[in-house]
């Protein structure tokens, strides 16, 4: 098992340039959420999906846009990226909803640190 | 507002020494609350997980431990180790709400 993967590991943009963060998944979870950190600031919710074809915004949802379109796959699409995006995003994925499962937990992916000029 | 506070921001102790990682929490109603450990350029993964009726969870040298009625979380560990240089953050579940992270205690741990 591979567990949750992103790509790519580093990203350097130019403003107003677009890209997609792409984050997969091998355990079969229904659950995928994108979050940002940012220095001295806890992850914030971006995005996240309960099931292919479904998705919802989270706490900080402007300026990005996600699809689920098979369980495996949720990337993350900057429309048009700013400077204050620039960020380490995280993919996670579970098999109950994010913190409701006592027995089950939330699984990252390694991160994607993204720099917007 | 829910929210999550940990202190210290950041931490350096010398290997073998034990410390204690604090988490003070205003979400409600509540439903559980996880300690994570990320490593630099990795993501969280996670240590403990405790619900509202549990006082302690240990995981190996890392203990968790909850007192629900004051909403304070700690994370001890013990004989720190080398490896134990990390981010630990603390996130708490509301009932039926999504996560709400701290914003992480930086441990740095010196030979």
């Amino acid at each position: 098992n591979a567990g949750v993967t992103q790509t790519p590991k580093f990203q350097v943009l130019k403003t107003g340039q677009s890209m997609t963060l792409q984050c997969a998944q091998d355990m079969n979870h229904e659950y995928m959420s994108w979050y940002r950190q940012d220095p001295g600031m806890g992850l914030r919710l971006i995005h996240y999906s309960v099931g292919a074809g479904i998705t919802d915004q989270g706490e900080v949802p402007n300026g990005y846009n996600v699809s689920r379109s098979t369980t495996e796959d949720f990337p993350l699409r900057l429309l048009s990226a700013a400077p204050s995006q620039t960020s380490v995003y995280f993919c996670a994925s579970s098999n109950v909803p994010p913190g409701q499962g006592v027995r089950d937990t939330q699984y990252f992916g390694p991160g994607t640190r993204l720099t917007v000029l | 507002k829910n929210q999550v506070e940990q202190s210290p921001q950041s931490l350096i102790i010398l290997e073998g020494k034990n410390c204690t990682l604090q988490c003070n929490y205003t979400v409600s109603p509540f439903s559980n609350l996880r300690w994570y450990k990320q490593d630099t350029g990795r993501g969280p993964v996670s240590l403990t997980i405790m619900t509202f009726s549990e006082n302690t969870k240990s995981n190996g040298r890392y203990t968790a431990t909850l007192d629900a009625d004051t909403k304070q979380s700690s994370l001890h560990i013990t004989a720190s180790q080398l490896s134990d240089s990390a981010s630990y953050i603390c996130v708490v579940s509301p009932l039926g709400g999504k996560l709400i992270f701290g914003q992480g205690t930086e441990l740095s741990v010196k030979p």
